[in-house]
């Protein structure tokens, strides 16, 4: 079956540095990949969609990476802050085109 | 929470007691979902609906029933609670882009 499978080990990073996280994809090809934050006790909140002839995509801090080739996409968030810490999860579509399967998350600390 | 509306925040049912977890959006979307959320899991699709009158079963609808009589609610019915229902729900929209997921806050179930 399709998975989307991100490192479920917490990351820890200084502030000022850049974090990057990890999405990999298998069992099928998705034509779009989804980044979501979710802070504790909330609901998750979209962040950025790259789609699959797209090499990346960047908002200010934020740039994605989706690499068909691995079978990866990569989320980076440059000049991390205590504010970044979240859990960040990656979604690709599935079945009809508004069905997302989403991976597990990665709990990302930005130590001050 | 993007204009989703979820009742109750927080509910503990024994087993075997029945509930409806409330989600309500008011921007005239078609597409909305639930889904559950269990540690290490990610989220998970429970049911869908693309219109009023309208419903389909995501990758874990047993045990769950929903309906969709207005555009604006869609109730997720749990007819006998089991431990196993013990998670956090999310209901969403999808956006008129028709890709991006828009949740609500969330409702934490327990059962004992």
């Amino acid at each position: 079956s399709q998975k989307i499978e991100q490192n479920s080990e917490a990351l820890n990073i200084q502030e000022g540095k850049t974090a990057t996280l990890t999405c990999n994809y298998t069992n099928y090809s998705p034509a779009y990949l989804q980044w979501y934050r979710q802070d504790p006790g909330r609901g998750p909140v979209f962040l950025l969609l790259i789609r699959e002839n797209e090499k990346e995509k960047r908002k200010e801090r934020l740039k994605v990476t989706f690499d068909t080739t691995l079978k990866q996409s990569l989320f980076h968030i440059t000049a991390s802050q205590p504010a970044d810490s979240a859990t960040y999860l990656c979604a690709g579509n599935s079945g009809s085109a508004r069905q997302l399967t989403f991976g597990s998350g990665t709990q990302l600390t930005v130590l001050p | 929470n993007a204009g989703v509306t979820q009742t109750p925040k927080f509910q503990v049912l024994k087993t075997g007691q029945s509930m409806t977890l409330q989600c309500a959006q008011d921007m005239n979307h078609e597409y909305m979902s639930w889904y559950r959320q269990d540690p290490g899991m990610g989220l998970r699709l429970i049911h869908y609906s693309v219109g009023a009158g309208i419903t389909d079963q995501g990758e874990v609808p047993n045990g769950y029933n929903v309906s969709r009589s207005t555009t604006e609610d869609f109730p997720l019915r749990l007819l006998s609670a089991a431990p196993s229902q013990t998670s956090v729900y999310f209901c969403s929209y999808t956006g008129t882009g028709g890709e991006t997921q828009y949740f609500g806050p969330g409702t934490r179930l327990l059962v004992l």
